[in-house]
Formats: C-alpha cells, sequence, structure tokens
C-alpha cells in the first residue's frame, strides 16, 4: 500500500488550461503539503494544511487553489496554466503533534506547459 | 527569512573515497533533516536532528548537527555507486514549515 499517493504522475497542457492534481495518504499523519520542484531540483513549499485547515500559503499566485476535504486528502487545483507552471508537484504529509515531523513524499506529479 | 545553504551542489567522487557535504541555516530552528532523491524519483527521509551535538548513522552516512555554529554535516564513508543521489537538508523554524536546501548533487564513480 502506498503510504502517500498523487494522481496523475503525468500532466501534458496547453497554455491557459486548468489542472487539478490529487493527493491521498493512508499515514494517518495530521499534516499535509504541497512543494514545487522546479528544473534545477530546487524545492519550495506551496502550501501546508493541519486537519483541513490551512496553515502555510506561501506566495504563490491566486490560480492555485489547495483543498483538503478531509485529513488524508489534499488536491491542487491550478487555473489558467502557464509555462512558468511546469515543474514537478509533490505532495507530502508529516505528523506534527507527537511525531518528528519529518516528510513522506508522494512520487510527484510532473507537470509539462505547451 | 530562513535561509539554507548547502555545498557543495555537485559532487563527483570515485568509490571508496570520503567526504562532507555541508549544510549552513541563518536562524535558530527546532529540527534538520536530511533527505536523499534519485534521479526522477521522490525523497525519502535519511536522518532526523533534533538537538545540538545529535548524531544519526546509517551505513555509510552519518549525519551530525551543531545547532551553535548552524551546523549540518553529512559524512559519506568509502563511497559506492549506489550512493549516487541528490541529497537535500531541511530546516524547520515554523512547525509545518520545512526549508530545503538546494540540494547536493552526488555521483560516485567506480
Amino acid at each position: 500500500d502506498t503510504a502517500v499517493s498523487q494522481t496523475p504522475k503525468y500532466l501534458v497542457t496547453q497554455m491557459g488550461n486548468d489542472k487539478s492534481i490529487k493527493c491521498e495518504q493512508n499515514l494517518g499523519h495530521d499534516t499535509m503539503y504541497w512543494y514545487k520542484q522546479d528544473s534545477k531540483k530546487f524545492l519550495k513549499i506551496m502550501f501546508s494544511y493541519n486537519n483541513k485547515e490551512l496553515i502555510i500559503n506561501e506566495t504563490v499566485p491566486n490560480r492555485f487553489s489547495p483543498k483538503s476535504p478531509d485529513k488524508a486528502h489534499l488536491n491542487l487545483h491550478i487555473n489558467s496554466l502557464e509555462l512558468g507552471d511546469s515543474a514537478v508537484y509533490f505532495c507530502a504529509s508529516s505528523q506534527e503533534l507527537r511525531g518528528f515531523g519529518e516528510l513522506f513524499f508522494g512520487e510527484g506529479s510532473r507537470l509539462t506547459v505547451l | 527569512e530562513l535561509k539554507v545553504e548547502q555545498n557543495p551542489l555537485f559532487l563527483s567522487m570515485q568509490e571508496g573515497k570520503n567526504y562532507t557535504i555541508y549544510c549552513n541555516y541563518s536562524t535558530t530552528s527546532d529540527r534538520l533533516y536530511w533527505y536523499r532523491q534519485d534521479p526522477g524519483k521522490s525523497l525519502e527521509s535519511l536522518f532526523v536532528l533534533l538537538s545540538n551535538g545529535a548524531v544519526k548513522q546509517e551505513g555509510r552516512l552519518m549525519a551530525s548537527l551543531d545547532t551553535k555554529a548552524r551546523l549540518s554535516t553529512l559524512h559519506i564513508t568509502a563511497a559506492v555507486h549506489d550512493l549516487s543521489a541528490t541529497y537535500f537538508c531541511a530546516v524547520v523554524r515554523t512547525a509545518g514549515k520545512s526549508t530545503f536546501g538546494d540540494g547536493t548533487t552526488l555521483t560516485v564513480k567506480p
């Protein structure tokens, strides 16, 4: 059973389109995240949710909207895609309360905007 | 703002050699992690360092933390090809927010 699973793994789309990525974790963790990794492998946090509540919202364009229907799921919707959005998006989870807080990552969703 | 700097960014070494990757961070922090990423793959946690002087070892990798110097090291002993990967340190200052270094891409050659 995959601990943190993301779908889809690959997305190729045209500029201006809208796309969504879904993430689910079965570890019982209380916190979930979206990270963006660019072509130089730099990793930057985008959003963090703790028990469905948004706790971190970095300076990310409004076109990116996360949604957490429950503490095991965190989705990312992106409107009006731009070339610069091409990257690998990683979902992750951690146990912050009574845990070490280390991140468990999904396999990543590689988004290519043409 | 917390800044995390790793060096070197690229490291090419021969099998059997030793080397150290450095991770400096700019402000006091709660915890420090080391992660490994194989090409085209996800990241996996290697070590969690929670206090000054903490040392953790797993196989040929050893990580240490000096909170006074705001420095962590990842030491590689007698490198083997299987250790080729990108290694990231990540520092937590605010609960729930890990700030990553830029990564060190290690290539171990026979």
